[in-house]
């Protein structure tokens, strides 16, 4: 059984760029959500699909990003335009149907912003 | 006021003793509660969920929860230097979890 897979650990970018996250959830799970993180704080929801349908986003998710599960198995999250604001954790987890609250995530995508 | 909050700590315990850590919410109606566990540098494990008033136990972690007072408390017993970790509460939001800052819990030996 494996777990929620993301891809890369790890970017560095300069400010302008834009870069793309992946996320692949536990094989039966149909919720996949993305959080972001800083340092010293808590995971912030940005957004989360039910199979390909996005169903909610943050409002700190700003017109620069975007997220896309267009088969309802992984999903994508890309920012243009990156800011050194953008710099954190990008968290991925996923969820069953059944239990949809109960989320297990990635080990994340550490974006770094120069 | 955060809708959820954890004092940061850092909370130190010997090796063997209880280590509690807790966590308030502002949403009343607030239904699900999770405890996620993060070491330095790596992603949230989840490692308690409870739902209703009272104990769950699981292993050496214990979960208690009261809706009315509207805290949520996480008791590790048998405190071991592998649990020195930030201890995330989480809360169900619509469709989402809302999260604490994380309380830092240092066992030593």
């Amino acid at each position: 059984d494996t777990g929620v897979s993301q891809d890369p650990r790890h970017k560095i970018t300069k400010r302008g760029q834009n870069v793309t996250f992946r996320c692949d959830p536990i094989s039966e799970h149909n919720r996949l959500y993305w959080y972001r993180q800083t340092l010293g704080q808590g995971p912030e929801f940005l957004t989360y699909f039910q199979n390909e349908a996005q169903l909610e986003k943050s409002r700190l998710l700003s017109d620069r990003f975007s997220a896309e599960r267009p088969k309802g198995s992984f999903s994508t999250l890309e920012i243009q335009r990156t800011e050194q604001g953008d710099s954190a954790m990008y968290l991925c987890a996923s969820s069953d149907r059944d239990r949809p609250y109960e989320q297990y995530f990635g080990p994340g995508t550490r974006l770094t912003v120069t | 006021q955060k809708e959820v909050e954890q004092n940061s700590g850092p909370l130190s315990v010997p090796e063997g003793a209880i280590a509690s850590l807790n966590c308030t919410y502002s949403d009343r109606g607030s239904q699900s509660f999770f405890w996620y566990r993060q070491y330095s540098g790596k992603s949230p494990e989840l490692i308690m969920f409870i739902y209703s008033n009272g104990d769950k136990e699981d292993g050496r972690f214990t979960a208690q929860l009261n809706k009315a007072s509207q805290y949520v408390s996480l008791l590790i017993r048998d405190s071991q230097p592998s649990d020195s970790a930030t201890y995330l509460c989480a809360v169900r939001g619509t469709d989402k979890l809302i999260f604490g800052t994380g309380t830092r819990l240092q066992v030593f030996p």
